[in-house]
Order: structure tokens, then C-alpha cells, then sequence
């Protein structure tokens, strides 16, 4: 079975760093792109950020851009999401979850399969 | 700010059908393939439906997923108790190089 793992999350200081992991088992993960999905308190779904099978492709939401950094290492199966400069609307759940699907030159079609528990990060002072 | 635009709330009677509307533009919905998912408030969101209208695994054939345009559908049919969940859309935005979600629709079982 697929099983995703993340871990990390905690309570932070404004301007403060954080770092997320995400353990995988169950699959072949250099196979994979994998993502990072938060959810507010309350709030909707919101795409974080997403790395291909060999971290050559990275893209993140506007939001974190130039704060997040995300990364893989598949030897240990795992994914990271390096937070800095952190900021009170950044806390939230942090899912991570496996991508399929692919980019042809006409057309996307990724989804999310298999989902971690998710990690709470909450950002105050 | 969610791109794809849903209905806040859909609400009906056991039994019956709903449709959840996701409309979004030229450069996401209408150019790459849109899923969905549920969650359960408290949990794991969990995919419904891929690439437009595909069921994984173990997902009923009372969800259902449609594409025209720049918009996509959910249905469900025999609403249930145990549907009541929030659903979201999402995809690929080829603009802006991003994933996009919808807003969410809690769908509430009367």
C-alpha cells in the first residue's frame, strides 16, 4: 500500500524557518512528481508547490515564491518543503501527496492519488 | 484566490441527484484535464474523479465527471448521507505554470 508520511510541522514565530518532510513507502518514488497541498483553518485547498521524479521541474503558487523551496531525495524517499520567511497566513495543514499524470505539448493532466495525514504549522507570536 | 469558481453550498434530499458546477478559463480548464476531489471536514482529501471523467479504484459509479469549454461538472446520483463532504475541482494552469483548486462546494445531505 502507498503510504505518505509528513512531518515537521509546528508552531513557528513570524519571520521564523521551518522544514517539512514527506516519507514515502509503498512505491517506486523516483517515479513520481510529488506535490505539497496546505488548507487554511477553515479554509479551501490551496497547491503549494510541486517537483518532478528527478527534481528536474519545480513550480510553486505565487505565495510562496522565493520563500519555499521544495525538494526530494529519492534515495531516502522523501520529500522537503523548506519554509523561510514565514508568515501568519502560511499556517496551515501541509498535505503531501503523490502526482500522476503528465504534460504533453497540448496539455496537462495531473492529479492527486494518494494523500499524507498532513502537518500542522501555525505561525505566531 | 482560487481561478476555478464553484458554488459555496449544494444541498438535496437522500436519493436525489446534484450537480456541482467548476468554471475557470481558456487557460486551465479549457486546455488541460480537470479532477476532483472530497473531504470530509477533519480528514484526508481523497480523489473522485481524474483526467475529466475517470473513477479510481473503489469510487462508485454514482460520481461522475463532465468537461465542456472552460467549465467541468461533478454528478452524483442517490445522493447519500455519507456524501456529505466538501468537493473541490482542480488543474493544471498552463498560464500561470501552477495547480489550481477550485473554491469548494459543501454539499449537505437534507
Amino acid at each position: 500500500d502507498v503510504q505518505l508520511v509528513e512531518s515537521g510541522g509546528t508552531l513557528v514565530k513570524p519571520g521564523g524557518s521551518l522544514r517539512l518532510s514527506c516519507a514515502a513507502s509503498g512505491i517506486t518514488f523516483s517515479r513520481y512528481s510529488m506535490t505539497w497541498v496546505r488548507q487554511a483553518p477553515g479554509k479551501g485547498l490551496e497547491w503549494v508547490a510541486h517537483v518532478s521524479g528527478s527534481s528536474t521541474n519545480k513550480y510553486y503558487a505565487d505565495s510562496v515564491k522565493g520563500r519555499f523551496t521544495v525538494s526530494r531525495d529519492n534515495a531516502r524517499n522523501s520529500m522537503f518543503l523548506q519554509m523561510d520567511s514565514l508568515r501568519a497566513d502560511d499556517t496551515a495543514v501541509y498535505f503531501c501527496a503523490r502526482v500522476l499524470g503528465y504534460c504533453s505539448s497540448s496539455s496537462c493532466r495531473f492529479y492527486y492519488d494518494h494523500w499524507g495525514q498532513g502537518t500542522l504549522v501555525t505561525v505566531s507570536s | 484566490q482560487s481561478v476555478l469558481t464553484q458554488p459555496p453550498a449544494v444541498s438535496a434530499a437522500p436519493g436525489q441527484n446534484i450537480t456541482i458546477a467548476c468554471s475557470g478559463s481558456s487557460s486551465n480548464i479549457g486546455e488541460n484535464y480537470v479532477s476532483w476531489y472530497q473531504q470530509v471536514p477533519g480528514t484526508v482529501p481523497k480523489l473522485l474523479i481524474s483526467e475529466n471523467n475517470k473513477r479510481p479504484s473503489g469510487i462508485p459509479d454514482r460520481f461522475s465527471g463532465s468537461k465542456s469549454g472552460t467549465s467541468a461538472t461533478l454528478g452524483i446520483t442517490g445522493l447519500q448521507t455519507g456524501d456529505e463532504a466538501d468537493f473541490y475541482c482542480g488543474t493544471w494552469d498552463s498560464s500561470l505554470s501552477v495547480f489550481v483548486f477550485g473554491t469548494g462546494t459543501r454539499v449537505t445531505v437534507l
